[in-house]
This record gives structure tokens, C-alpha cells and sequence, in this order.
């Protein structure tokens, strides 16, 4: 069974600087999609990036991107130049692909100090 | 993507009685996905519901407790039934996007005292 797991359950960081949260996870597919979602204490989940397991080039959206280690099974977040709008908790998740489920792991609730 | 409409919001039941939810989506969509996630704690996947047949149950959640209907491409509701003070939890539905992943309505957070 695919297992995602999240190491850190907090972190905190200066605002304006850059932190990184980790991800790895267990598979035995070659085909599959990775995702971090971050869900606000207003407990909307919204989609921060997502990657294909076949693409070798990591992900970026604006302040975010990741650092896809396919033979390691480990993917994690860069948030640069930290917003206090960043703090949130944060989901790593897993499907495979043409499959109908999710699989996230436990989150890491980030906390940016101004 | 596909943008969805959940509601209640929130909602403060008695036990022994039963809730709602409902998830519209401003697009047809094939499959719609239930999570449960409790305090302090992941998502977990509930069910999954394909219009026109019987939702499929992940393991541990039963029909009996979580009954689900589909009758469109664009609609869903999620039934707490018989609710104890274990279901206190933030519900949510979701839709999958065509690049992959999954949009997730605003979520429903239930108290049952």
C-alpha cells in the first residue's frame, strides 16, 4: 500500500525567509502524481503544486517549488521570501496514476514569525 | 478547474440524529470523492461516488453509517447518520482535475454533542 509520510509535525520561520518542509513516501508504481495542499485555518485545501512522476524537472509556482527526488521517493517544499498569509497546515499527497484516491500524509503546521 | 459548492459550513448536532452534506460543482464531473478528517488529523478518503452507481466505501466506512447519493454529474450529498460525539469532524468533498490531483470544497466542520 502507497504510504506518505511527513516528518515534521512543525515549523516555524522568519518571515521573509525561506523554509523547507519534506516529504517521502512508498510506492511500488512508476506512474504517479505528487501534490502539497495547504489548508488555512479557514480548513479550505488549496492546491500549492503538483508534480508528475515522469517529468525529471521539479515543479515551481511563483514562491514554491519542490525538490523531486524520484529514486529517493522524497518530495519536498521550498516556500522562498515567507508571507505570514503562508502559515498554514500543509499535506503532502499521492495518487497514482488512473487511480481514485489520495493519500496524504500526517501535515506539518507552519508558522511564520513576523 | 472545477470550482465546488459545499454546504453546511458548519453545524452543531445531537447525537443519535442525522446531517446532510452537499457538494455542488460548476462543471459535470465523473467521480466525487468524500474525506473525513478529524481533529488535528489527515485526510482520510470515505467513499467514492460515480454517478449512477452505488458509491464505493474505503475500508472501515459503510453505507449503513455514510450513505451517499449521486444523482447528476454535478451534485453529491454525504449522510452522517446516527451521529456520536467520534463524528466531530471537518468533512469534505472533492472533484479530480483533468492534470491530475483534486480540487476540494470548503469543507463542512460537524460537532456533535
Amino acid at each position: 500500500a502507497q504510504t506518505v509520510t511527513q516528518s515534521q509535525p512543525e515549523m516555524s520561520v522568519q518571515e521573509a525567509e525561506t523554509v523547507t518542509l519534506s516529504c517521502t513516501y512508498d510506492t511500488s508504481e512508476s506512474d504517479y502524481y505528487l501534490f502539497w495542499y495547504k489548508q488555512p485555518p479557514s480548513r479550505q485545501m488549496i492546491l500549492v503544486i503538483r508534480q508528475e512522476a515522469y517529468k525529471q524537472q521539479n515543479a515551481t509556482e511563483n514562491r514554491f517549488s519542490v525538490n523531486f527526488q524520484k529514486a529517493a521517493k522524497s518530495f519536498s517544499l521550498k516556500i522562498s521570501d515567507s508571507q505570514l498569509g503562508d502559515a498554514a497546515m500543509y499535506f503532502c499527497a499521492y495518487h497514482r496514476e488512473g487511480a481514485q484516491k489520495l493519500v496524504f500524509g500526517q501535515g506539518t503546521r507552519l508558522t511564520i514569525n513576523p | 478547474s472545477a470550482v465546488i459548492s459545499q454546504k453546511p459550513s458548519r453545524d452543531i448536532c445531537q447525537r443519535g440524529t442525522s446531517l446532510t452534506i452537499q457538494c455542488q460543482v460548476d462543471s459535470q464531473v465523473t467521480m466525487m470523492f468524500w474525506y473525513r478528517q478529524q481533529p488535528g488529523q489527515s485526510l482520510t478518503l470515505i467513499a467514492t461516488a460515480n454517478q449512477g452507481s452505488e458509491a464505493t466505501y474505503e475500508s472501515g466506512f459503510v453505507i449503513d453509517k455514510f450513505p451517499i447519493s449521486r444523482p447528476n454529474l454535478t451534485f453529491s450529498t454525504l449522510t452522517v447518520s446516527n451521529m456520536s460525539p467520534e463524528d466531530s469532524s471537518i468533512y469534505l468533498c472533492s472533484v479530480g482535475l483533468t492534470r491530475g490531483g483534486y480540487t476540494f470544497g470548503s469543507g463542512t466542520r460537524l460537532t456533535v454533542v
